[in-house]
């Protein structure tokens, strides 16, 4: 598998319930991102989180991650149509430049 | 404070065109990565360059695809002779020298399509 590597591949949910997206990754890293691309469009930052942090929050999302299992969560809760989207970790690590390695996503559809 | 802005947003190429894609960074920035995402895929890191300067072009294709970013004007990647597996959505981000490395700025990406 690859760096960030998300789980699931896709996701179909109604609106008002949580959605649930994981990532895994191989090696060490000082952060990471979670974005969000709308169909056709560019990307959009969500939230970051450190090596050193094991959860964090920004609205209705909540991130977790756990360095010993290298893997990290992303939940939306009580979610819209509008967060239809494709939902994409990155993780930077290995360089002091921040250079990104990202996963392949995860396309969340949100049904009204 | 206008943000990241790549140019064109769609280009069109034959095979065996050259195509040019544009990334002028946010005002301060002087260090840019380029990133390609193909059809159903996620980003995938290219080159890393400051004003003048190749820091990381580990991600390059070996041949056709250079990298520069002057010291006045925007950032170019160009591709020569296009071939159809370089069609693909070619995005920049930029951050500013001495700010934390954390926080990339994403252009709204260059897609390419070659005929």
């Amino acid at each position: 598998s690859q760096q960030g590597e998300e789980d699931p591949q896709a996701l179909s949910i109604q609106e008002g319930e949580n959605a649930t997206m994981n990532c895994s990754y191989k090696t060490s890293i000082n952060n990471l991102q979670w974005y969000r691309q709308n169909s056709g469009r560019g990307l959009v930052h969500l939230i970051l989180i450190r090596s050193n942090e094991r959860e964090k929050h920004s609205g209705r999302l909540r991130v977790t991650l756990d360095t010993s299992k290298k893997s990290s969560s992303l939940l939306i809760t009580a979610s819209r149509a509008a967060d239809t989207a494709s939902y994409f970790c990155a993780t930077a690590g290995g360089t002091s430049y921040g250079k990104l390695t990202f996963g392949q996503g995860t396309i969340l559809t949100v049904h009204p | 404070n206008a943000g990241v802005m790549q140019n064109p947003r769609h280009l069109v190429r034959r095979r065996g065109q050259e195509a040019r894609l544009r990334c002028s960074p946010m005002k301060g920035h002087s260090h840019v990565y380029w990133y390609r995402q193909l059809p159903e895929e996620g980003l995938k890191f290219m080159v890393y360059l400051q004003k003048e300067n190749i820091i990381d072009e580990s991600g390059m294709p070996k041949e056709r695809f250079s990298a520069e970013f002057p010291k006045e004007g925007p950032s170019i990647l160009r591709i020569q002779q296009v071939v159809r597996g370089d069609s693909a959505a070619y995005f920049c981000a930029s951050f500013r020298t001495g700010e934390s490395t954390d926080t990339q700025y994403f252009g709204p990406g260059t897609r390419l399509t070659v005929l």
